[in-house]
């Protein structure tokens, strides 16, 4: 049973380009969290996700950023016209149910943007 | 706004002794605490758990405890060993936080063999 499964680990973008972060939670689990830590930050919630809804996006900046948890496939993470302070750790998390805390957590997409 | 706060960045201990790791936090509503394992180039791994109902929870060498008045938290770990060797974080929710966590920003614990 794999864990929480994030794609690439790392990511290398230029100023202006487009980011995609791919998360596939474990089996099972329908409910994902992104969080992102910035250098010598905690760890900052930005979007919750269910099957096709966004839930809870009050964490994600207003612009350049989107989530999305299709029915098929990865939930993605995309930045847009990325900047050099998106350069960050972004971790995905996933749980079977709503109010589950017990989050499992991926091993995170470092983000550097040059 | 650092609702969530771990004052030390790191911490060294010797083997087979008591590490204290402290966490404070503002939002007198939060009610549920957890702690996070972090290493290098990994994810956060879940560790312990407590709720404002309890003042102490215990898993094996982990214990959490909890102050509601002082508004803090505290991990021990009993008796300390290399493999504790990360880095951890303390977060919290509660009923006016939606489904977030607030995570503090880790304290960086070493044990020397």
């Amino acid at each position: 049973n794999a864990g929480v499964m994030q794609n690439p680990r790392h990511l290398v973008r230029r100023r202006g380009q487009e980011a995609r972060l791919r998360c596939s939670p474990m089996k099972g689990h329908s409910h994902v969290y992104w969080y992102r830590q910035l250098p010598e930050e905690g760890l900052k919630f930005m979007v919750y996700l269910q099957k096709e809804n966004i839930i809870d996006e009050s964490g994600m900046p207003k612009e350049r950023f989107s989530a999305e948890f299709p029915k098929e496939g990865p939930s993605i993470l995309r930045i847009q016209q990325v900047v050099r302070g998106d350069s960050a750790a972004y971790f995905c998390a996933s749980s079977p149910f709503q109010g589950d805390y017990g989050y499992t957590f991926g091993s995170g997409t470092r983000l550097t943007v040059v | 706004d650092q609702q969530v706060k771990q004052n030390s960045p790191s911490l060294s201990v010797q083997e087979g002794r008591i590490s204290i790791l402290n966490c404070d936090y503002t939002n007198s509503m939060f009610d549920y605490f957890l702690w996070y394992k972090k290493y290098p180039a990994e994810g956060p791994t879940f560790l312990i758990s407590i709720s404002s109902i309890k003042d102490k929870n215990e898993d094996g060498r982990f214990t959490v405890f909890l102050n509601k008045s002082a508004k803090h938290l505290s991990l021990h770990i009993v008796p300390s060993q290399p493999g504790d060797s990360a880095v951890y974080f303390c977060a919290a929710s509660g009923p006016n936080t939606g489904n977030q966590f607030y995570f503090g920003t880790g304290t960086s614990l070493t044990v020397i063999p």
